[in-house]
């Protein structure tokens, strides 16, 4: 398995600009996670979807940020509109929760976001 | 929010030194700890689940206790070597599966 995918792998953008990061989770896990790494504030879980659902998106920072998951093997992570505050790097991740309680995740590789 | 500490913040060794640190997390609303292990320019890697009260799992010279009643697990590196310098995350997952990362140990292990 190729493991989680991230894109674009880099991506910078003038303040105001709509920014896309593309996530394909390991085939066959049914959770999937965005989290956003900065050096203030550490890794922070943003929105997970179990079985395509969103189950808690109370760490999206605000409406700017949208999340989509609109089948097993595709989310989305949409910024509209960007501001400088959110460059950082973006982490999806993906797991098969369930019956073995185990939520081991399995990180891609991420996508840094520069706002200018 | 969910307070999840680990400690030290940082930790400088000699190559051979055993070492631990500590994730102190919530003791209600348990489910699972994880610990990750961080590479610069790399992406997080599990190193261990654990989900029971008194869990110990070993992988090779690393090794990871669970003490979920008073909410803390330690993490042992025995004879530490300069590959295992990293950030050693841990991760505390409440039975909703929402999980809060610590802010992270990092490890030089210096030749």
């Amino acid at each position: 398995d190729a493991g989680v995918i991230q894109s674009p792998r880099h991506e910078v953008t003038e303040m105001g600009q709509e920014v896309t990061l593309r996530c394909k989770p390991i085939s066959g896990h049914n959770s999937l996670f965005w989290y956003r790494q900065t050096m203030m504030r550490g890794l922070e879980l943003l929105i997970y979807f179990n079985n395509n659902v969103p189950i808690d998106d109370s760490g999206m920072p605000e409406d700017r940020f949208s999340a989509k998951m609109p089948n097993a093997s595709f989310s989305t992570l949409k910024i509209q509109p960007s501001e400088p505050r959110d460059s950082a790097v973006y982490f999806c991740a993906s797991s098969l929760a369930g019956q073995s309680r185990s939520y081991e995740q399995y990180f891609g590789p991420g996508t840094r976001l520069t706002v200018t | 929010i969910l307070n999840v500490e680990q400690s030290p913040q940082s930790l400088h060794v000699q190559e051979g030194d055993s070492t631990n640190f500590t994730c102190s997390f919530p003791s209600s609303n348990f489910y699972a700890l994880h610990w990750y292990r961080w590479e610069t320019a790399k992406s997080p890697e599990a190193l261990f689940v654990m989900t029971l009260n008194g869990d110990e799992k070993k992988k090779g010279r690393i090794s990871a206790t669970l003490n979920t009643k008073e909410g803390y697990s330690y993490l042992y590196i025995k004879g530490s070597q300069p590959e295992d310098s990293a950030t050693y995350l841990c991760a505390f997952f409440t039975n909703a599966g929402k999980s809060t990362f610590g802010d992270g140990t990092t490890l030089t292990v210096k030749p």
